[in-house]
């Protein structure tokens, strides 16, 4: 299957300072990935769709100025948590869909990043 | 929206036959999607389903109906690997990104 790489696995920051995770897909090209969002024991939360060349589209209740999204190229988007604070330390996952170009690829599987551990002190 | 409801827990036992329920309420309906995920981990893809009916892939088999907006995981053979959680989804609005339940999480036991 496709192949989706994120970066850094594990992360820890102090109160106030960014952090830049990066999401690459490796084998195949994504015009459109995806952010989500999990903490302990709960289910992954759809933040914002990355789309290449253009702004991203945020979920509500997602701050777009807190969550800086840049997809500058078909293989890599990126997400910074701006003037991070504890209550943002979670699960930061992305993932991408290989649509073979065609399509919207609503029926292919989405393929994940390994995930950021962000623990903001 | 999309909404997805599926139970939090589950406890089985080696050998055992588990089934987990999925149900759901969408706007427009292209397919439902099944991942599993261990502590930590990102999700595995396991199974999609579009159109009614069961769909087997060894020990893992899943079911859909659509005029009930139902499906569930069928998991045979219980390994202790199995102790994991289960995500149902489905696709958003657009047909672009995957909206998640809050996932089932099974504890299998020896």
């Amino acid at each position: 299957g496709a192949v989706v790489s994120q970066h850094p696995s594990r992360v820890i920051c102090k109160s106030g300072t960014s952090v830049k995770i990066e999401c690459r897909s490796l084998d195949f090209q994504a015009t459109t990935m995806f952010w989500y969002r999990q903490f302990p024991k709960q289910s992954l939360m759809l933040m914002a769709t990355s789309n290449e060349g253009s702004k991203a589209t945020y979920e509500q209740g997602v701050e777009k100025d807190k969550f800086l999204i840049n997809h500058a190229s078909l293989t890599l988007s990126t997400l910074t948590v701006t003037s991070a604070h504890p209550e943002d330390s979670s699960f930061y996952i992305c993932s991408a869909r290989d649509r073979g170009g065609t399509g919207k690829g609503a029926n292919t599987e989405a393929f994940f990043g390994q995930g950021t551990r962000l623990t903001v002190v | 929206g999309q909404n997805i409801d599926q139970p939090t827990e589950m406890t089985a036992t080696e050998g055992a036959i588990v089934q987990i329920n999925c149900t759901y309420q969408t706007s427009g309906f292209n397919g439902l999607f099944w991942y599993q995920q261990h502590a930590g981990e990102a999700p595995t893809f396991l199974s999609y389903n579009v159109l009614d009916g069961l769909e087997e892939k060894g020990r893992f088999s899943s079911f859909l109906s659509r005029s009930k907006g139902y499906s569930y995981l069928l998991l045979k053979e219980l390994q202790m690997k199995d102790s994991a959680s289960y995500l149902c989804a489905v696709n958003n609005q657009a047909g672009t990104a995957l909206i998640f339940g809050k996932g089932t999480t099974l504890s299998v036991s020896s």
